[in-house]
């Protein structure tokens, strides 16, 4: 089955430490996009990639690295430098361009205590 | 950049009608449209294309209006699974894209 997966589902860490979520595709999709959405709120783009070993900063990009290696796979690492990082946090993936919908996977619910 | 829908929520009975508009401050190239239910991952509904192409679901309907820079979602007959929060994302020039602030629907019996 083709997909979008995103693990952990939960991830629990303590303040100071840089934390990755993966994110990986089997749609064959050039473009990968990670969001963040906290309660009651829209959803925010981090950072997007529409290649392999391109992607550029989205709105909130501060705080947050990515890296694009492979087509289907492109994780976010949350790092200290994030002042607020429980959220939870969204990747999609698309064929290129705009003209094609975002499937999105699971989420992953990042708290930070 | 970011779109502004409204109304921000609304509450309907089971049957009527409802219309949620999207609004952007860029000309547009694409306009998408997203429900979310609580917890879940946003699911697509449609795509509206520069130009007049549409694609997505049968049962939802949609308009684009590229010069004021405006979408508007038509759910008619409402049903109770329809209840959730819509999104619109917005696809601009250089394949920038992003979401709007989002409309909470919710259906009662």
């Amino acid at each position: 089955d083709g997909g979008i997966t995103q693990s952990p589902k939960y991830l629990f860490r303590k303040e100071g430490q840089n934390v990755t979520l993966s994110c990986e595709q089997n749609l064959n999709h050039d473009a990968m996009y990670w969001y963040r959405q906290d309660p009651g709120q829209g959803l925010r783009l981090i950072y997007y990639s529409q290649i392999v070993n391109d992607f550029q900063k989205g709105d909130i990009a501060e705080g947050y690295s990515v890296s694009r290696e492979k087509k289907e796979s492109f994780p976010l690492t949350v790092t200290s430098a994030q002042k607020n990082p429980t959220a939870f946090y969204l990747c999609a993936s698309s064929s290129q361009g705009n003209s094609y919908e975002q499937y999105f996977g699971p989420g992953t619910r990042l708290t930070v205590t | 950049q970011q779109p502004v829908q409204s109304p921000q929520a609304v509450i309907l009975r089971e049957g009527e009608d409802a219309v949620i508009n999207c609004s952007s401050s860029k000309a547009l190239y694409s306009v998408h449209w997203y429900r979310q239910k609580h917890g879940e991952a946003p699911v697509f509904l449609m795509i509206l294309l520069k130009g007049g192409e549409q694609k997505g679901h049968d049962k939802i309907s949609a308009s684009f209006n590229e010069k004021k820079q405006q979408s508007s979602l038509y759910l008619t007959a409402s049903q109770l699974s329809y209840s959730g929060t819509y999104f619109c994302g917005t696809g601009l020039t250089g394949n920038q894209f992003y979401f709007g602030t989002g409309t909470s629907l919710t259906v009662i019996p």
